[in-house]
C-alpha cells in the first residue's frame, strides 16, 4: 500500500551542527506536507508544513525541501540544540483524506 | 482552551472491561482525529470526523472500538472489552482542515492507556 517512510531511524549530531531528516513517500497525489516533533510524553508538535506547489520553505532554524520528482521531503535544522533532541515525523496528506504518518526518526544531540 | 486536551491522561484497566477517552479539541477547529501510538511506533490511524459529514471510520482495528462527536466539538473514543494489545497511547488532535483545503493539526498530549 502506500506509505510515508523514513531514511534513518537514528541521526546523532553534535550541538552546533545542522540536521538533515529525510522522508520519502510513494503517493504521487498528496499535496500537503507536516513535520511534525514529538518529545518523551507529549502529542506530536506542528513544526512547518509545506504545499505540493512549492519546493522550499523556511521557518526559524529549520528548513523544509520537497522533491516531487523523487517522492523526497527533508527538514533541515539549523545550529542544533539539545532541545532539538525529539522523535521527527514527517506526514502526507490529501485533500479530504486522512493524514498518514511515516515510522518516525530518533534525533539525539550530543553536547 | 489554548490546546487540545485529553482525559486521563493515564488509565490502566483490567482484561475486558470497557474504556471511554476524551477530546476537547481547540474551539472552532471543525476536523477531529484519534491516532494510536504503540511504544516506539508510529501513529496509526483510527477515524476522523469532518464537520457534519460521515466519519471516516477506516483506521478502527476491531467493532471493540467506537467513537462518537457530540454538537461537533468533544469526542470520546469507546474501547469494549479491552485486550492486552490495546495498550497504547490514544492520540487526538483537531484541525481547521476542510474538504476543499488542509492545515495542520493540532494534538493533544494524549492518554496513555495499559490493559492488565
Amino acid at each position: 500500500g502506500e506509505s510515508v517512510g523514513l531514511h534513518l531511524p537514528t541521526l546523532s549530531v553534535q550541538e552546533g551542527d545542522n540536521s538533515i531528516i529525510n522522508c520519502a513517500y510513494s503517493n504521487s497525489a498528496s499535496d500537503y506536507f507536516i513535520w511534525y516533533k514529538q518529545e518523551s510524553g507529549k502529542g506530536p508538535q506542528f513544526i512547518i508544513d509545506i504545499r505540493s506547489n512549492m519546493d522550499k520553505r523556511q521557518g526559524q532554524r529549520v528548513t523544509v525541501l520537497l522533491n516531487k520528482t523523487v517522492k523526497h521531503l527533508s527538514l533541515q535544522i539549523a545550529a542544533t540544540q539539545p532541545g532539538d533532541s525529539a522523535v521527527y515525523f514527517c506526514a502526507e496528506h490529501r485533500y479530504g483524506n486522512k493524514l498518514v504518518f511515516g515510522a518516525g526518526t530518533i534525533l539525539r544531540v550530543k553536547s | 482552551g489554548a490546546g487540545v486536551s485529553q482525559s486521563p491522561s493515564n488509565k490502566v484497566t483490567e482484561k475486558g472491561k470497557d474504556v471511554e477517552l476524551r477530546c476537547d479539541p481547540i474551539s472552532g477547529h471543525t476536523a477531529l482525529y484519534w491516532y494510536r501510538q504503540s511504544l516506539g511506533q508510529g501513529l496509526e490511524f483510527l477515524i476522523y470526523f469532518q464537520g457534519n459529514s460521515a466519519p471516516d471510520k477506516s483506521g478502527l482495528p476491531s467493532d471493540r472500538f467506537s467513537a462518537e462527536r457530540t454538537g461537533g466539538s468533544v469526542s470520546t473514543l469507546t474501547i469494549q472489552r479491552t485486550q492486552q494489545e490495546d495498550s497504547a497511547v490514544y492520540l487526538c488532535a483537531s484541525s481547521l482542515a476542510s474538504r476543499t483545503g488542509n492545515s495542520p493539526l493540532h494534538f493533544g498530549n494524549g492518554t496513555r492507556l495499559t490493559v492488565t
